[in-house]
């Protein structure tokens, strides 16, 4: 029951800015914006959240859209280890995330 | 920071056979505890979320049963694994710090079920 629409796969230069989007145009008021992604054979990862502003983090960048309907993960300089399935979900207090199928993006060398 | 102990990584059982993973969490005390499940080429599942001892919420109707015996041990169970039950089973956690609530969900290293 995922509330977000993404790409099914992405692929990106090394070196290069992976720019991952994410359409929520259901969105709440009250519900954060959350990026995990999930490397092969392993649990996901925790990588960013937001709720209005942009944030950043040793990881990546998140841009939300004024409306907050879409947003934008940005891995600045993507590396090959950066090659995984890229989930975004929308949720009001962490508890219950449904993931949905999520981009999967390949890092090309 | 939180540490999430999953046991066993992989797992064998023939259909028909009983299930017991077990999760076990460090770094934090009260944590909100989940089970996922997620099947071979599919996303994650949300199958149990507790919020405390003994309380236990199921998300979809199923095969699987879960139980908190203590704050920071959670149990999947079931009586009679279906070949349905594959999957990988990750315990994930949203921690409870010196007081404060996050709200990131942290996973553990996840138990890979083949039923034959």
């Amino acid at each position: 029951d995922a509330k977000t629409t993404q790409p099914t796969s992405m692929d990106c230069a090394e070196g290069r800015a992976a720019n991952l989007p994410c359409n929520h145009s259901t969105i709440s008021g009250n519900e954060y914006v959350y990026w995990y992604r999930q490397i092969h054979s392993q649990g996901p990862q925790y990588i960013i959240h937001g709720l209005k502003n942009n944030e950043t983090n040793e990881m990546a960048s998140l841009i939300i859209t004024e409306d907050r309907k879409s947003s934008t993960l940005i891995l600045p300089h993507a590396t090959l280890r950066d090659t995984a399935v890229y989930y975004c979900i929308v949720n009001p207090s962490g508890n219950q995330f449904y993931f949905g199928t999520g981009t999967s993006l390949t890092v090309i060398p | 920071s939180q540490t999430i102990h999953q046991w066993p990584a992989t797992l064998v059982q023939p259909v028909g056979s009983p299930l017991s993973l077990e999760c076990t969490v460090e770094g934090t005390s009260n944590p909100n505890l989940y089970w996922y499940r997620q099947a071979a080429g599919r996303g994650l599942q949300l199958l149990f979320y507790s919020v405390g001892i003994g309380q236990i919420s199921s998300e979809v109707p199923q095969n699987l049963s879960a139980s908190r015996p203590q704050d920071r041990q959670f149990i999947l169970s079931s009586k009679k694994l279906l070949l349905s039950d594959s999957g990988f089973y990750l315990c994930a956690v949203r921690p409870e710090i010196w007081g404060q609530s996050y709200n990131e969900q942290f996973f553990g290293p996840g138990t890979r079920l083949t039923v034959l």
